[in-house]
């Protein structure tokens, strides 16, 4: 399967526990997103990398986010303290360019109890 | 700051009936408008990409259509298959999309 893999697909965790996330994108796009998307709403923006560049970020990311692409290939998502608020579906995406369509990964389900 | 607004919210069609789902936009300077479906539980799928007025695609019984102030997805003679959650996407800058909450279709056979 060339698409984006996330993994892990679920991840259930405890208030005040540090979580991380990766998204490898399809191989050839240079350019690599992740968004938030809690129920009943579309994906929210979160940040932007062009190879290991990190070009965008959201307001939404807050301090205890921090996202890295150290080689240009795969990124991490990394989310620290967590609250109950950041409960969602964390999306990844990749794209050739600003052109084309971004194509999303499965996602992967965070519940913060 | 960039908006989309999808309607209706939900849509419920019998096999066959055809109909068509509304996204409107406000952005300042039109980079793309996207449209992807998204079944539960699992990640938007790219669909189409329009990029200036009057523009027009077609995958099987979907058409996109694109105006300058909003872009209809039209579905003809739905099938069970089709019953997804639908959003629309607006880019503005040159990276980051702008999405609205999504119409969910239900079509019943």
């Amino acid at each position: 399967d060339t698409g984006v893999s996330q993994d892990p697909r679920h991840k259930i965790t405890k208030r005040g526990q540090n979580v991380t996330f990766r998204c490898d994108p399809i191989s050839e796009h240079n350019r690599l997103y992740w968004y938030r998307q809690t129920l009943g709403q579309g994906p929210e923006f979160l940040t932007y990398f062009q190879n290991e560049a990190q070009l965008e970020k959201s307001r939404l990311l807050s301090d205890r986010f921090s996202a890295e692409r150290p080689k240009g290939s795969f990124s991490t998502l990394e989310i620290q303290r967590t609250e109950q608020g950041d409960s969602a579906m964390y999306l990844c995406a990749s794209s050739t360019n600003a052109s084309w369509g971004q194509f999303f990964g499965p996602g992967t389900r965070l519940t913060v109890l | 700051e960039d908006q989309v607004t999808q309607s209706p919210e939900a849509l419920r069609l019998q096999e066959g009936e055809s109909s068509s789902l509304n996204c409107s936009y406000t952005v300042s300077g039109l980079r793309g408008l996207f449209w992807y479906r998204q079944d539960p539980g699992k990640g938007p799928e790219f669909l189409f990409t329009l990029y200036s007025a009057g523009e027009e695609k077609e995958k099987e019984r979907l058409k996109a259509t694109l105006t300058k102030k909003e872009s209809f997805l039209h579905i003809t003679a739905p099938k069970p298959e089709d019953s997804a959650t639908y959003l629309c996407a607006a880019r503005s800058g040159y990276s980051t999309l702008t999405f609205g909450k999504g119409t969910m279709l239900l079509v019943s056979p």
